[in-house]
């Protein structure tokens, strides 16, 4: 069974800096991987998808590379914003159906 | 682009009622749409997969008879929750993979959510 682990649970950093989220996932046969934020009480945004044979994809300043035979992504985050605090969850594809992390709750301090 | 809505987006009922939760793909069509559920500070987990024209799939644990799937169109399924309880209350989000020629994209388009607490 496929267990996606997000490391830390929480995190806060200072205005500006760069920031890295890690995802683990224990079966490496996976389909894609995405990224998606959660404010509270919404829904989800996608912000990335990596298919499984690429290694990396970036959108602004954000960027998550793949590295599907140790089974980790890394989200990460540059000059970070206040704006960009939020829940940041990992999802992995082994077919159809995703198999959501447990999430890093981020914090911006202004 | 590959729009998703919920309605409603929040709802409060009393124990022993049934809430119907619709999920639309606004401009796109959907052969698969999924539903899944968030406890407060947990991650999302899917409930059931959600078929146009035949039965929806559900996940281990969840009660198929309690958690009623309908997918009548290609843009339209719903999920009703019949004679809910309070620990059902929680957090509901669907979401849609568009058709693309045909086909399926295997990217999941999500809606913002329905909230329903249960009295």
């Amino acid at each position: 069974k496929q267990e996606v682990t997000q490391i830390p649970a929480a995190l806060s950093v200072p205005e500006g800096e760069n920031l890295v989220l890690n995802c683990s996932f224990t079966d490496s046969a996976i389909y894609n991987l995405q990224w998606f934020r959660q404010d509270p009480g919404k829904g989800l945004t996608s912000l990335l998808l990596i298919q499984s044979s690429q290694r990396e994809q970036t959108s602004g300043r954000l960027n998550a590379s793949l590295d599907k035979s140790s089974g980790r992504s890394t989200l990460y985050i540059a000059a970070s914003q206040p704006g960009d605090s939020a829940t940041y969850l990992c999802a992995v594809t082994p077919a159809e159906k995703l198999t959501f992390g447990t999430g890093t709750r981020l914090t911006i301090i202004p | 682009g590959a729009v998703v809505s919920q309605h409603p987006s929040w709802v409060i009922c009393k124990s022993g009622t049934s809430v119907k939760i619709e999920c639309r793909s606004l401009d796109f069509q959907a052969t698969t749409m999924f539903w899944y559920r968030q406890f407060p500070k947990q991650s999302l987990m899917l409930m059931a997969t959600s078929n146009e024209g035949s039965k929806a799939t559900y996940e281990q644990g969840v009660e198929k008879d309690k958690f009623l799937i309908n997918h009548a169109s290609l843009t339209l399924s719903t999920l009703t929750v019949t004679s809910a309880h309070p620990e059902d209350s929680s957090f509901y989000i669907c979401s849609a993979d568009p058709l693309l020629s045909g086909r399926s994209t295997d990217t999941q388009y999500f809606g913002p959510g329905t909230r329903l607490t249960v009295l």
